[in-house]
């Protein structure tokens, strides 16, 4: 079964600080992975995903993640936060084949500082 | 845009309780999900469905049942609640499994309290 580290459990930045979260999963196949955002009180959403193809993907809010292979790392990059990034980002991953649920990372709860 | 709805925001029940937790999406999705999500545990996956009338447990299924008699709605269920149970529990939809793997769309969660 696949698992996945999110090894920041709480970061604190000030505005425009550059951001990067860790994210590292175990798993022996070929692997969709995604970086989903919850802000304060609202729903869990999609900040950007990889199936195949460019290792370097862009989400929104002008978020990016590289896809290492060679580490089993999908780490999540941002190169200025702003207060209103604060918020608890979680990495998940799911296989190609097999069963297709999410597993989650624990997830990372960035604090950004005005 | 894919609206995934869930039935109360926050519940308070006894230990012993039976509970029900309510699904529904609106985007004609095949696959739902429930989680449940713990500060420090991310969200965990407590039982899928992949077409109505089938389900398959996930990691932790133990207390848990569900059950999806519409393609739409998708039912946790605890059967007698236990002060363990006390998270706040997610329901997802995401459609067919294809090539392209598609994203989940969340609900806004219910945050269970067992008393």
């Amino acid at each position: 079964a696949q698992s996945v580290s999110q090894h920041n459990h709480h970061v604190i930045l000030s505005e425009a600080a550059s951001l990067e979260l860790g994210c590292n999963y175990s798993y022996g196949g070929t692997v969709n992975l995604f970086w989903y955002v919850q802000y304060p009180g609202q729903h869990l959403q999609l900040l950007l995903k990889y199936f195949s193809g460019d290792p370097l993907v862009k989400g929104i809010k002008g978020f990016e993640a590289e896809f290492i292979k060679s580490k089993f790392s999908f780490n999540l990059r941002k190169p200025s936060v702003q207060w209103s990034d604060t918020a608890e980002y979680f990495c998940a991953v799911t296989p190609h084949t097999g069963r297709r649920a999410l597993t989650f990372g624990s997830g990372t709860r960035l604090q950004v500082q005005p | 845009d894919v609206k995934v709805t869930q039935s109360s925001r926050y519940l308070v029940k006894r230990t012993g309780e039976k509970v029900f937790l309510e699904c529904v999406q609106d985007m004609d999705h095949e696959n739902m999900f429930w989680y449940r999500q713990d500060p420090g545990l991310g969200l965990r996956l407590i039982y899928f469905s992949y077409d109505v009338k089938m389900k398959e447990k996930g990691d932790i299924p133990e207390g848990y049942s569900v059950s999806r008699e519409k393609k739409e709605r998708f039912s946790l269920i605890l059967e007698s609640a236990s002060t363990n149970q006390t998270s706040m529990y997610l329901c997802a939809s995401s459609p067919p499994y294809s090539s392209s793997y598609n994203e989940q769309f969340f609900g806004p969660g219910t945050r269970l309290t067992v008393l």
